[in-house]
């Protein structure tokens, strides 16, 4: 399948600083990406939904001025943690949609990077 | 997006089949049914993918009834390395803009 990659893979910071994390799908284009945050033994929560070349959408709750997406490029988006707190500690992943018909009865499948671990001190 | 419901944790004894069963009764036509495994720590990995009937790949089988408002998720002879959480999601596969909603998930353990 298609492969997205995050870098780096983790990161520890002091508070106040900021964090830019990566996002990259390897062998397909991606007019969207997604980005998730999750605390431990949580599910995934959506954050954001980043399109290319256009502005991201957040969710309702999320600072957009406090994590700050841009889409580049077909492949890569980045998530940048601004002034980052100690509870912006987590694990953030993203996800691309590779929208080649593949997998079962056809659909399109959604990849996702091997996340990047945050932790603000 | 259709909401999901799964057992909270299941366990399992290595070597025996698996069967997680998610409840979606709102799943629209559009919606396809799509299976996630997470590790701690790593990004979820797609297992398989559904509209309806019966879907195999070589990691597992997902059965879904003829209303669509249920799956259940297949494992043949699970083994330790199959400990994870498993998310059933619904989502309309046209449309590439809509992100999956995750739900709890199944916290599935293999026991030796």
């Amino acid at each position: 399948g298609a492969v997205v990659s995050q870098h780096p893979s983790r990161v520890i910071c002091k508070s106040g600083t900021s964090v830019k994390i990566e996002c990259r799908s390897l062998d397909f284009q991606a007019t969207t990406m997604f980005w998730y945050r999750q605390f431990p033994k949580q599910s995934l929560m959506l954050m954001a939904t980043s399109n290319e070349g256009s502005k991201a959408t957040y969710e309702q709750g999320v600072e957009k001025d406090k994590f700050l997406i841009n889409h580049a490029s077909l492949t890569l988006s980045t998530l940048t943690v601004t002034s980052a707190h100690p509870e912006d500690s987590s694990f953030y992943i993203c996800s691309a949609r590779d929208l080649v018909t593949s997998g079962g009865q056809g659909g399109n499948e959604q990849f996702f990077g091997p996340g990047t671990r945050l932790t603000v001190l | 997006l259709a909401k999901t419901t799964q057992p909270i944790s299941m366990d399992s004894y290595e070597g025996q089949e698996v069967n997680i069963t998610c409840s979606h009764n709102n799943i629209a036509t559009n919606d396809y049914i799509t299976w996630y495994q997470q590790f701690p720590s790593q990004g979820p990995r797609f297992i398989i993918q559904g509209y309806k009937t019966k879907v195999t790949n070589e990691v597992a089988s997902l059965f879904i009834p003829a209303d669509r408002k249920s799956s259940t998720l297949s494992l043949p002879r699970v083994s330790l390395s199959d400990t994870a959480v498993y998310y059933c999601l619904v989502g309309d596969r046209i449309s590439g803009n809509t992100p999956l909603v995750f739900g709890k998930g199944t916290r599935l353990s293999v026991i030796a």
